[in-house]
């Protein structure tokens, strides 16, 4: 089953303490995305990588790490939180024959 | 001008009505649109590409008016499950960047 799998689906943290949040995919898409969700905001991209190795910054990047080490994976990095990163989480990437988006389930990070 | 801008509702519709949105957009060198529903906290998933000559998928339409720059979907026969919220998204080089969506809610 094509799957975007992410980890954890909640998680809740103090300010400053290092954190990454994994995200799979299972689907050999060259593209991976990082977006935040917030009310009255909706859907920002944080960072994107179109292969291997290679980053770019999305629509808000500030306090935020990526690597992209193997097609698979792409996490999601805080190397010290704030609690302007509570959020609702999402990975994504995109097939590049019809340009579709899957996403993974979400992650709702709290930072106390 | 935002790049894509939404009505956030919420429309509230009874069961069988027909409801439509529109979306707005800006930078028209955009080739791809698309419609993504979410339900509350879950991940939004793809309900309709958008291509010059719209396109049509039961009792969903969506259309594209590059004249006027905006999308439209349009439900027919509402049912309760059709509430969710519906993003718009315009699909850049390297990304897809979404509207903040609009709220439907679809009563008995």
């Amino acid at each position: 089953e094509a799957q975007v799998t992410q980890n954890p689906r909640y998680l809740i943290t103090v300010t400053g303490k290092k954190l990454t949040v994994t995200c799979s995919q299972n689907m050999n898409h060259e593209y991976m995305s990082w977006y935040r969700q917030d009310p009255g905001l909706g859907l920002r991209q944080i960072y994107y990588s179109m292969n291997v190795e290679v980053t770019d910054k999305g629509d808000v990047p500030e306090g935020y790490k990526v690597s992209r080490k193997e097609k698979r994976n792409f996490p999601l990095i805080l190397e010290s939180p704030s609690p302007n990163q509570t959020s609702l989480y999402f990975c994504a990437t995109r097939d590049a024959l019809n340009e579709k988006l899957f996403f993974g389930s979400g992650t709702q990070l709290s930072v106390l | 001008r935002k790049e894509v801008e939404q009505d956030p509702g919420p429309f509230n519709v009874p069961e069988g009505a027909t409801v439509a949105f529109n979306c707005t957009y800006s930078n028209s060198a955009s080739q791809s649109f698309f419609w993504y529903r979410q339900d509350c906290r879950k991940e939004p998933k793809l309900l309709m590409s958008v291509y010059s000559s719209g396109n049509e998928d039961g009792r969903f339409t969506a259309q594209l008016n590059r004249a006027s720059q905006y999308i439209s979907l349009l439900i027919r026969d509402s049912k309760l499950s059709d509430s969710a919220t519906y993003l718009c998204a315009k699909r850049g080089y390297s990304t897809l960047t979404f509207g903040k969506g609009t709220m439907l809610l679809v009563s008995p």
